[in-house]
């Protein structure tokens, strides 16, 4: 029982460039969300989920896209990367319906310079 | 102001005492609580739900008094496995979205 995974743990960009954050869960969860994590703020949410298909916004979407072809894979795609996305992004699914039992994968830590 | 506020830390307190933290929102809807645990450079794991008449799981106790819109937790007999960050997380409407505030950090010591 893998839960999460996130792929890449770590990853240094050049500023403009994009990539994908790559986020699987095989917990058959219907809600799965992106959030960044930086220092002193908290975890803001970029985007989310509530099944395939069906995506919105979070507090900090800008610059960043999401897809939900599946229940199980939801990836973030940085569109052309800024010093300002140096982050630690943090992927998340949970049961619709079941509250605050979010199951987090491991993070990718985002360097943009 | 921020939607869930805690004090940052650190609370540097020696192996078997008690600590407490606080955390305030501002979201008067809102509608679960809940404490969660980050160690050092890992993912965040639910700790525990905070309902209004208090709850209980082992050495931690959780408050909630939505009158005043704050959250606490009490942790008692402090381990040094219990240094960590807590975050105080609040789900402000309906649906599965969660608020996390930044954090508090707590380190035992021996």
């Amino acid at each position: 029982n893998a839960g999460v995974t996130q792929t890449p743990k770590f990853q240094v960009l050049k500023t403009g460039q994009s990539m994908t954050l790559q986020c699987a869960q095989d917990m058959n969860h219907e809600y799965m969300s992106w959030y960044r994590q930086d220092p002193g703020m908290g975890l803001r949410l970029i985007h989310y989920s509530v099944g395939a298909g069906i995506t919105d916004q979070g507090e900090v979407p800008n610059g960043y896209n999401v897809s939900r072809s599946t229940t199980e894979d939801f990836p973030l795609r940085l569109l052309s990367a800024a010093p300002s996305q140096t982050s630690v992004y943090f992927c998340a699914s949970t049961p619709t319906g079941f509250y605050g039992g979010y199951t987090f994968g491991s993070g990718t830590r985002l360097t943009v310079v | 102001r921020k939607e869930v506020e805690q004090d940052p830390g650190p609370f540097n307190v020696p192996e078997g005492a008690t600590v407490a933290f606080n955390c305030t929102y501002s979201n008067s809807a809102s509608q679960s609580f809940f404490w969660y645990r980050q160690d050092c450079r890992k993912e965040p794991k639910l700790l525990m739900s905070v309902y209004s008449s208090g709850n209980e799981d082992g050495r931690f106790t959780a408050q909630l008094n939505r009158a005043s819109q704050y959250i606490s937790l009490l942790i008692r007999d402090s381990k040094l496995s219990d240094s960590a960050t807590y975050l105080c997380v609040v789900n402000e409407e309906y649906g599965n979205k969660l608020v996390f505030g930044a954090g508090t950090i707590l380190r035992v010591k021996s």
